[in-house]
């Protein structure tokens, strides 16, 4: 059974600062989403990653995919507010097409 | 272009009563998924369709969950005697295809059994 596991579940940080979010995954899979979720909303697809090593950038978010090593990290610079949000990673098995989801990383950015 | 589309928003039951939720692709995305969003699980996958076939239906919890899909289009879950741990928030995705594909995730429904 796929198993996803994201840490931190939740970070406060204060605007300007940098910070990485780590997404472990428990086998073998090439496609990686990372999603954002505001409360009371829907999911916003961030970024598909689909091969090891894969480098994706968009704004003040960064998101990277070692396959290797089942791991992919969404790093953020110089965080601003509008930032502040739930963040998801969710992983593909190779063979199919349903995500399984890690638990979100509630992020809060304080002015 | 228009998104996913999910109705009713918002449904509030009673306790062993049916409902029936709806999803609107968005037009020409021929895999379509469902999911759900509770406070103790997490996002959980309940069912995968491609086209009008269901591939996937692994997530569904229990046969009081079942769900349909016609002309390629229109998907309907349809949760039959409802209890309390139904609660969730029912999220729709469809993608162009199935594969590596983001999938495009609608507003959801808020189904509260009472």
């Amino acid at each position: 059974e796929l198993k996803v596991e994201q840490n931190p579940l939740f970070l406060s940080m204060q605007e300007g600062k940098n910070y990485t979010i780590y997404c472990n995954y428990s086998t073998t899979s090439d496609r990686l989403y990372w999603y954002r979720q505001d409360p009371g909303k829907s999911l916003e697809s961030l970024f598909v990653l689909l091969s090891n090593g894969a480098v994706k950038q968009e704004g003040r978010l960064m998101a990277s995919l070692d396959t290797k090593a089942r791991l992919s990290t969404l790093h953020i610079t110089a965080a601003v507010h509008d930032l502040s949000a739930t963040y998801f990673c969710a992983v593909a098995e190779t063979s199919g097409s349903r995500l399984t989801f890690g638990e979100g990383t509630q992020l809060t950015v304080n002015p | 272009g228009a998104g996913v589309s999910q109705s009713p928003s918002n449904k509030v039951t009673e306790k062993g009563k049916d409902v029936e939720l709806r999803c609107d692709p968005i037009s020409g995305h021929t895999a379509l998924y469902w999911y759900r969003q509770s406070l103790g699980q997490g996002l959980e996958f309940l069912i995968y369709f491609q086209g009008n076939s269901a591939p996937d239906k692994s997530g569904l919890p229990s046969d009081r969950f079942s769900a349909e899909r016609t002309g390629g289009s229109v998907s309907t879950l349809t949760i039959q005697r409802t209890q309390q741990e139904d609660s969730a928030v029912y999220l729709c995705a469809s993608s162009p295809r199935s594969g590596p594909e983001t999938q495009y995730f609608g507003p959801g429904t808020r189904l509260l059994v009472l």
